[in-house]
């Protein structure tokens, strides 16, 4: 079957960095997604990484090992409305999307 | 602003009635989803529809129909609604088959009791 893995919680300190992992076994791969959705809203795109090697994009930076099924989300100098669950997502062979459970992250002051 | 319109923003819902959940874009895309989410879970696809006419199931398609009669609507039915239909559902679309992610509308809190 496919799978995503990632951790369901992780707290991290203002101002800080943290670095939120995801794991994938899928059918094919066509690249990987983070989202970013803050309690009660949406999921809006945050990063999408294809080929292997770090994407910066301001405070985040997303990184894609395709021979390990890996990636993480890197968020640096970490703000309160950082706050949010972060969605780590697949296409499989198909470009169906296939969707980790999500990481809570909390932000402490 | 562009972007999915989803209604209604949240229903209490009597098991065994039906209802329709409505979803609208406006960007010209192509492909169209609907997702529920549940806690502790990843989202999880409905049905899906790579362009007008057309639809295919998802992950969880069971209680579930839609239609897609032109490329704007993607309407969401629960022919006769059960409490494990209790869940938020979002409405999203792309362009299939490219990096520029999903848009996702903001969602319909559903309780069925």
């Amino acid at each position: 079957g496919q799978n995503i893995d990632q951790p369901t919680e992780m707290t991290a300190t203002e101002g800080a960095i943290v670095q939120i992992n995801c794991t994938y076994q899928t059918s094919g791969f066509n690249g990987l997604f983070w989202y970013q959705q803050h309690a009660g809203e949406a999921p809006t795109f945050l990063s999408y990484n294809v080929l292997d090697g770090l994407e910066e994009k301001g405070r985040f930076s997303s990184f894609l090992s395709r021979s390990k099924g890996y990636s993480y989300l890197l968020l640096k100098e970490l703000q309160m409305k950082d706050s949010a669950s972060y969605l780590c997502a697949v296409f499989d062979s198909n470009y169906q999307l296939i969707w980790g459970a999500g990481t809570k992250l909390i932000i402490k002051p | 602003t562009a972007g999915i319109t989803q209604a209604p923003t949240s229903q209490i819902l009597a098991a065994g009635r039906s209802m329709t959940l409505r979803c609208t874009q406006d960007m010209r895309h192509n492909a169209m989803y609907w997702y529920r989410q549940d806690l502790g879970l990843g989202l999880r696809l409905i049905h899906y529809s790579n362009t007008a006419g057309t639809t295919g199931k998802g992950e969880v398609p069971d209680g579930y129909s839609v239609s897609r009669a032109n490329t704007d609507d993607f309407p969401l039915t629960l022919a006769s609604a059960v409490p494990s239909q209790t869940s938020v559902y979002f409405c999203a679309s792309s362009e299939p088959g490219t990096g520029g992610g999903y848009t996702f509308g903001s969602g319909t809190r559903l309780t069925v009791v």
